[in-house]
C-alpha cells in the first residue's frame, strides 16, 4: 500500500542549530511531494513542494528539502533553526496531481526548540 | 485578501445534533476539500470538491454531508454528531490540482459529549 512514513513524531533542538526532519515514502514512480508546516492552533501552511527538475527546493521560510530517489526520500533541512519554527510539520505525497483524493500525509513531526 | 475562512472555531454538541461547519474562500479556487485531524492518525479527508455542484467522498465520509452551490462555500454537515466525531476539522482549497499546494482555513476544534 502507497504510505508516507516521517520517523520521528517528536524532534528537540536548540536554537540556531541545524535541523533535519525525515520523510520517506513507498510509491514506485516519482511522486508529487510537499511538506507542510502548522503553528500551534493554526491551519497547515505550505512550505515547499517538489514536482520534477532539481532536486534540492527551496521554501519558505529559509527551509529546503533534497528528494533522493534512491532513497525515497524528501528530508527538510533548516541551517539554523528560530524559536519560531517550533511547530507541527506535515510531509505529504501525491501520484496525481490532479487528484485531491490521491493526497497521502504523514502522521507529522513535533518540532520544539529550545532556548 | 481573507484566504479560507472556519467558522466556528470552537464547538460543543451533545450525541445526537446536527451541526454545520462553514467554509468560505475568496480565491476563486476550483478545489474545495475538508478534513479532519486526529492524534496519532494525522490528516484524513472527508469529502471534496472539484467545483460547484460536484462534489466526491473522501477517505472517512460517514455520518458528514457536502454540497457546493458555490465557488466560494462549502459546508460540512454533521447529520447526527458522535462521540467519535470530536476533531478538529479543516477546510482546504486549490486551484486545479495540487500544483500549487492547498491553502487550509484555521480549524473549527469541535467536541461531541
Amino acid at each position: 500500500a502507497q504510505s508516507v512514513t516521517q520517523p520521528d513524531i517528536h524532534i528537540t533542538v536548540s536554537e540556531g542549530a541545524s535541523l533535519e526532519l525525515r520523510c520517506n515514502y513507498s510509491y514506485g514512480a516519482t511522486p508529487y511531494l510537499f511538506w507542510y508546516v502548522q503553528s500551534p492552533g493554526q491551519g497547515l501552511q505550505l512550505l515547499l513542494k517538489y514536482f520534477s527538475g532539481d532536486t534540492l527546493v527551496q521554501g519558505i521560510k529559509g527551509f529546503e528539502a533534497e528528494f533522493k530517489r534512491s532513497q525515497s526520500s524528501f528530508n527538510l533541512r533548516k541551517p539554523s533553526v528560530h524559536w519560531s519554527d517550533a511547530a507541527e510539520y506535515f510531509c505529504a505525497v501525491a501520484l496525481d496531481a490532479g487528484n485531491n483524493r490521491k493526497l497521502i500525509w504523514g502522521l507529522g513531526t513535533s518540532l520544539a526548540v529550545n532556548p | 485578501n481573507a484566504g479560507v475562512t472556519q467558522t466556528p472555531k470552537f464547538q460543543v454538541l451533545k450525541t445526537g445534533q446536527s451541526m454545520t461547519l462553514q467554509c468560505a474562500q475568496d480565491m476563486n479556487h476550483e478545489y474545495m476539500s475538508w478534513y479532519r485531524q486526529d492524534p496519532g492518525m494525522g490528516l484524513r479527508l472527508i469529502h471534496y470538491s472539484v467545483g460547484a455542484g460536484i462534489t466526491d467522498q473522501g477517505e472517512v465520509p460517514n455520518g458528514y454531508n457536502v454540497s457546493r452551490s458555490t465557488t466560494e462555500d462549502f459546508p460540512l454537515r454533521l447529520l447526527s454528531a458522535a462521540p467519535s466525531q470530536t476533531s478538529v476539522y479543516f477546510c482546504a482549497s486549490n486551484y486545479r490540482g495540487l500544483n500549487y499546494g492547498y491553502t487550509f482555513g484555521s480549524g473549527t476544534r469541535l467536541t461531541v459529549v
